[in-house]
């Protein structure tokens, strides 16, 4: 089993449209969690980390549910500039020693 | 905001020659910087962890004499891919944390886009 798994992807919505992405994690010792937002060959961007109380940023939502090792991003009102692969990573446990492991991501394309 | 400078951004290069990468960090100190690669649609997958004035720690599969890592200072550290091969054409990223209480956290490299022709 993969340590972080996500929705295989593409996902093609119109502009306006609601997308939920989904990733579970497989180290239940995992204690960070975030989304990161990738555009084509470039480095990996933070959107946004993910808080067991689940929590909002504009048009962004996400929700981490510990029990059942599950993450989930949603973005209301998709923009064309949404347009990008989103990462789901982890990181295994805290102190700044330790590397962020990556879902393979999901590609996200807003069609007008 | 915490910056981590990476050079070259892309690099074509012959077999069996050897590129080095660099990433500095311009604002903080990283005692520890991480180094991943990405093929094509896959993951970034870590190669190894970089420590300041020690050894790196590399990640099972990923050959230490082929893919150099030196970290000499607070700020700098440096991937040499040795003898490169077209199998070794990939985007190789480094990360790096800033130090406890900042306001960011791990930051990323702009990437190196090497090619092995």
């Amino acid at each position: 089993r993969k340590e972080v798994e996500q929705d295989p992807g593409p996902f093609n919505v119109p502009e306006g449209a609601t997308v939920a992405f989904n990733c579970t994690y497989s180290n239940s010792a995992s204690q960070s969690f975030f989304w990161y937002r990738q555009d084509c060959r470039k480095e990996p961007k933070l959107l946004m980390s993910v808080y067991s109380s689940g929590n909002e940023d504009g048009r962004f939502t996400a929700q981490l549910n510990r029990a059942s090792q599950y993450i989930s991003l949603l973005i209301r009102d998709s923009k064309l500039s949404d347009s990008a692969t989103y990462l789901c990573v982890v990181s295994p446990r805290g102190g700044g020693n330790t590397p962020l492991v990556f879902g393979k991501g999901t590609r996200l394309s807003v069609i007008a | 905001g915490a910056v981590v400078s990476q050079h070259p951004s892309w690099v074509i290069c012959k077999s069996g020659t050897s590129v080095k990468i660099e990433c500095r960090s311009l604002d903080f100190q990283a005692t520890t910087m991480f180094w991943y690669r990405q093929f094509p649609k896959q993951s970034l997958m870590l190669m190894a962890t970089s420590n300041e004035g020690s050894k790196a720690t590399y990640e099972q599969g990923v050959e230490k004499d082929k893919f150099l890592i030196n970290h000499a200072s607070l700020t700098l550290s440096t991937l040499t891919v040795t003898s490169a091969h077209p199998e070794d054409s990939s985007f190789y990223i480094c990360s790096a944390r800033p130090p406890v209480g900042a306001v960011y956290g791990y930051t990323f490299g702009s990437g190196t886009r090497l090619t092995v022709v």
